[in-house]
C-alpha cells in the first residue's frame, strides 16, 4: 500500500541536540499528524496539523504543514533520553474519519 | 476519560486458524479504525467502522472482516490465517467530525 516517505530510517543524536525529521508524499493531504511509538505500544499522537502552512508547537516539539500539502516536518529541540522511539508521520485526505496513511517511521536514538 | 483498550495483548495461532481481536473505543468516540503493522513498517489501514457499518476499507482480502457494536466497541476477525498475517494489530478511535485518531496498545499476533 501507499506510504509516505520518511528518511533516514534511523537517527542518532546527542542529548541536548535539536533534530528535524521530514515527511513527503506524492499525494495531497488535508491533515498531517505526527505520532511516537515506543516498543510494545501503540502510536501516541504528538501533534496534529490541519491547515497548509500551519506551524504548531507542543512543548519541545514543533511541526509544520507544508504549503504544497505534500510534506511536513517535525522538530525536537533540546533532546532528552525519553525522546527515544519511533516517529511516524501520517497523512489524512479530506473528510472526517478518513483513513490514515503512514510513513515507515524514523527510529531516534539519544546518546546521554 | 478511558483510553482505547485492546484484547488480548498477545496471541499465537497456527496457519489456517481463525482469530478475533477486540477493541473498546475511547469514551465519547463513535468511530473505530483497524490497522495492521508489520515489523519495521508503518501501520496499514484495514477498515473503519461507523454506526455499526464498514465505512472504508484498505487493500486487505475479504477474510479480514469486522463488527462494531452499539456501544462502539469493535472486533476484527481474520479467517484462514497465513504466516504473513503475523503483525501488531492496532485499533484507533475517533469522533465523527473530528479527524484525530487515538490508538490502543495493539494486539501482537504470531501465526506459526
Amino acid at each position: 500500500g501507499q506510504q509516505l516517505n520518511q528518511s533516514p530510517q534511523s537517527m542518532f543524536i546527542q542529548e541536548g541536540e535539536d533534530v528535524s525529521m521530514n515527511c513527503t508524499s506524492s499525494s495531497i493531504f488535508n491533515t498531517w499528524l505526527w505520532y511516537k511509538q515506543d516498543p510494545g505500544e501503540g502510536p501516541v499522537l504528538l501533534i496534529a496539523l490541519y491547515k497548509a502552512g500551519e506551524l504548531t508547537s507542543n512543548g519541545r516539539l514543533t511541526a509544520q504543514f507544508g504549503i504544497t500539502r505534500k510534506d511536513s516536518f517535525l522538530n525536537i529541540s533540546a533532546s532528552i533520553p525519553s525522546d527515544v522511539g519511533i516517529y511516524f508521520c501520517a497523512g489524512q485526505p479530506t473528510g472526517a474519519n478518513s483513513k490514515l496513511t503512514f510513513g515507515k517511521g524514523i527510529t531516534l536514538s539519544v546518546r546521554p | 476519560e478511558t483510553g482505547v483498550t485492546q484484547s488480548p495483548t498477545h496471541l499465537i495461532k497456527t496457519r489456517g486458524q481463525q482469530v478475533t481481536l477486540r477493541c473498546s473505543s475511547q469514551s465519547g468516540h463513535n468511530t473505530v479504525s483497524w490497522y495492521q503493522q508489520a515489523l519495521g513498517q508503518g501501520p496499514q489501514f484495514i477498515f473503519q467502522y461507523y454506526r455499526e457499518e464498514e465505512n472504508g476499507r484498505g487493500n486487505f482480502p475479504p477474510r479480514f472482516s469486522g463488527l462494531q457494536f452499539p456501544n462502539y466497541s469493535s472486533e476484527l476477525n481474520v479467517n484462514a490465517l497465513e504466516l504473513d498475517d503475523s503483525a501488531l494489530y492496532l485499533c484507533a478511535s475517533s469522533s465523527s467530525g473530528q479527524e484525530t485518531q487515538y490508538f490502543g496498545p495493539g494486539t501482537r499476533l504470531l501465526v506459526l
